[in-house]
């Protein structure tokens, strides 16, 4: 069974240009979660969808983040214009929509803002 | 706003021995609660969980001990190995139908010494 995807799984960019992450979530799962690592404040949820419908977006620190997910099997996180402050790693992770369900993550993306 | 904290970020342990790592939580919705293990360059991945209608869970040497009054947590790894090294993250959320917002605290790094 293919777990959560995610790609690049490493990232360095320049400061002010766009970043766009991307993920497939374990088939047939139906909540999607973007996750946000740094040292300081650990893993923060950015954003999650059910059913392809942004539920809570309450976690995206700025306009320049942006989520979405046009069908069942892929999401993107798109940053714009990237900053140095956005240096992180980013995870997606999936789970089917049920109380108590677990929640599987990808692999996470590298990102290093210059 | 740290809703859920593990204040110890990192814990050295010998071999053989006990582990007890520590968490403790603000919200008092929260009904549910997890533990996710973290080697590095991979993502969390998922160790045990307890709801809040238990005060234990056990599976092999892995035991997780709530205690509601105290709205803390702990998770008990005997006898310890070498394997467990890795970052460990308490995590919570209110069961609500369909809530699967988990707040995660920001992460004990574990290491067992042979």
């Amino acid at each position: 069974d293919a777990g959560v995807i995610q790609s690049p799984r490493h990232e360095v960019t320049e400061m002010g240009q766009e970043v766009t992450l991307r993920c497939k979530p374990i088939s047939g799962h139906n909540s999607l979660f973007w996750y946000r690592q740094t040292m300081m404040r650990g893993l923060e949820l950015l954003i999650y969808f059910n059913n392809n419908v942004p539920i809570d977006d309450s976690g995206m620190p700025e306009d320049r983040f942006s989520a979405k997910m046009p069908n069942a099997s892929f999401s993107t996180l798109k940053i714009q214009p990237s900053e140095p402050r956005d240096s992180a790693v980013y995870f997606c992770a999936s789970s089917l929509r049920r109380p108590g369900n677990t929640i599987y993550f990808g692999e996470g993306s590298w990102l290093t803002v210059v | 706003d740290q809703q859920v904290k593990q204040n110890s970020p990192s814990l050295s342990v010998q071999e053989g021995r006990i582990s007890i790592l520590n968490c403790d939580y603000t919200n008092s919705m929260f009904d549910y609660f997890l533990w996710y293990k973290k080697y590095p360059a991979e993502g969390p991945t998922f160790l045990i969980s307890i709801s809040s209608i238990k005060d234990k869970n056990e599976d092999g040497r892995f035991t997780v001990f709530l205690n509601k009054s105290a709205k803390h947590l702990s998770l008990h790894i005997v006898p310890s190995q070498p394997g467990d090294s890795a970052v460990y993250f308490c995590a919570a959320s209110s069961g609500r139908a369909g809530a699967q917002k988990l707040v995660f605290g920001q992460g004990t790094r574990l290491t067992i010494n042979p």
